[in-house]
């Protein structure tokens, strides 16, 4: 069956600008998760939802980050006046349910120049 | 949440067992152990994940001690596939629960595999 789909693949845009990255999770799966990932680090976590409801955003660095599950399903994560600091790769994970296993997608890579 | 210390980097050569280890000296009663790998340019995998007793499914075994401070996964015979990041991660039962339902990856141990 299909996988965790984020879009898009690769996004390069310049500082300052706004940036949502796109989560699309495995069908029926409750838990919806957002990582950042550096290069040569594991991945850090950044927020979580249950259905639509965002569960702990301890990770979100700043109030620049922001996500959103507005019907339990799709989720977007926005990045309001980008900074190079905020290159990495961005992954989504889904679940059944908190304590299942997570399934990532491939991610999306993101430069700011 | 408590923590797990894995060695950097560990050899193997094809066709052979690999044990990989995993310290969590501070674990708690509600910690479950779980693995997960990242191999080259793709996503983390969930591999495997237990509570105290040993565990095997398709991909590996997880042997857990008896004071459950360590626990050592095994690849039963490693193949070039199997080169990857392997992450020990603890997860509280609870955590559902309180929200802290995250996985917290660390370093990991990056595995080469030698043909």
């Amino acid at each position: 069956g299909a996988g965790v789909s984020q879009s898009p693949r690769y996004k390069v845009t310049k500082r300052g600008q706004d940036v949502a990255l796109r989560c699309d999770p495995i069908s029926g799966h409750v838990s919806l998760y957002w990582y950042r990932q550096a290069l040569g680090q594991g991945p850090e976590f950044l927020t979580y939802f249950n259905y639509e409801a965002q569960q702990d955003k301890s990770g979100l660095p700043n109030d620049r980050f922001s996500a959103e599950r507005p019907e339990g399903s799709i989720s977007t994560l926005t990045i309001q006046r980008t900074e190079q600091r905020d290159s990495a790769m961005y992954r989504c994970a889904s679940s059944l349910g908190g304590n299942q296993p997570q399934h990532f997608g491939d991610g999306t890579r993101l430069s700011i120049l | 949440d408590a923590k797990t210390t894995q060695p950097n980097s560990m050899e193997s050569n094809e066709e052979e067992p690999v044990h990989l280890p995993c310290n969590h000296s501070t674990i708690s009663g509600t910690d479950y152990i779980h693995w997960y790998r990242q191999l080259p340019s793709q996503g983390p995998e969930y591999v495997i994940h237990g509570l105290t007793s040993n565990v095997n499914n398709r991909m590996a075994s997880l042997a857990i001690a008896e004071d459950r401070k360590s626990s050592t996964l095994i690849l039963h015979r490693a193949t070039l596939r199997d080169a990857a990041v392997y992450y020990c991660i603890l997860r509280d039962v609870g955590g559902e629960l309180t929200g802290a339902n995250n996985l917290f990856f660390g370093t990991g141990t990056r595995l080469t595999v030698i043909p």
